[in-house]
């Protein structure tokens, strides 16, 4: 079954630290990868987006996720994190069939002054 | 150029009663989407639609119905409300050509008592 793990439910980090959080998906064929952003009471916004080519994808933000074909991961960073970067981050795989993406657990960042 | 807009933005509602939700899609995408995304969980797909039909469906009951129109806004409809209902529902647009490339509107919470 197609599935993405985000193995981090909370990440609390204080302002100007570096911060990773982790996602991994399952599949063996070829697929689009994405990163989304909820800010309380709100919808989701797209962050960053793998499709093809480097590896390396960058936001215009500061974030960085690195696409690891594998090790099926897709982990975002930061070198230095923000109050502002307070949010939930969602990790999603879009699988051709039914052309729906598939969401991880979420994680909760949170940024300490 | 416009964003997903969704109406209302919350709801409460009885067990038992039916529900509609509503969707207009971004500028220049043909293509619908709706999630249901529960407290604390990632967003879950529900169904897509492109051309006024239903073209693709995640693991909801028929009780989750759809529609889209012509200038392509869309209608999520829930009958016999339950309580697990109760959720952010989001819609979200993209273009047929990138259809994994998809836009969220901010969502409509429903309540159900």
């Amino acid at each position: 079954a197609q599935s993405v793990t985000q193995l981090d439910s909370q990440v609390p980090v204080f302002e100007e630290a570096p911060v990773e959080l982790r996602c991994n998906y399952s599949s063996s064929v070829s697929v689009y990868l994405f990163w989304y952003v909820q800010y309380p009471n709100q919808g989701l916004q797209l962050l960053l987006k793998y499709l093809s080519g480097s590896t390396l994808v960058e936001s215009i933000n500061g974030f960085e996720a690195e696409f690891n074909k594998s090790q099926t991961s897709f982990h975002l960073r930061k070198p230095s994190v923000h109050i502002s970067d307070t949010a939930e981050y969602f990790c999603a795989v879009f699988y051709n069939q039914g052309g729906k993406l598939i969401f991880g657990q979420g994680t909760e960042l949170s940024v300490k002054p | 150029e416009t964003g997903v807009t969704q109406s209302p933005t919350h709801l409460i509602k009885t067990r038992g009663q039916q529900v509609t939700l509503r969707c207009s899609s971004q500028s220049g995408h043909n293509t619908v989407s709706w999630y249901q995304q529960a407290l604390g969980q990632g967003p879950q797909f529900i169904f897509q639609y492109y051309r006024e039909e239903e073209n693709g469906r995640g693991n909801f009951p028929p009780r989750f119905s759809g529609l889209q129109f012509p200038n392509y806004s869309s209608e999520l409809n829930v009958n016999a409300l339950e309580l697990d209902d109760s959720a952010l529902y989001l819609c979200a647009s993209s273009q047929r050509t990138a259809i994994y490339e998809q836009y969220f509107g901010p969502g409509t919470r429903l309540t159900v008592t």
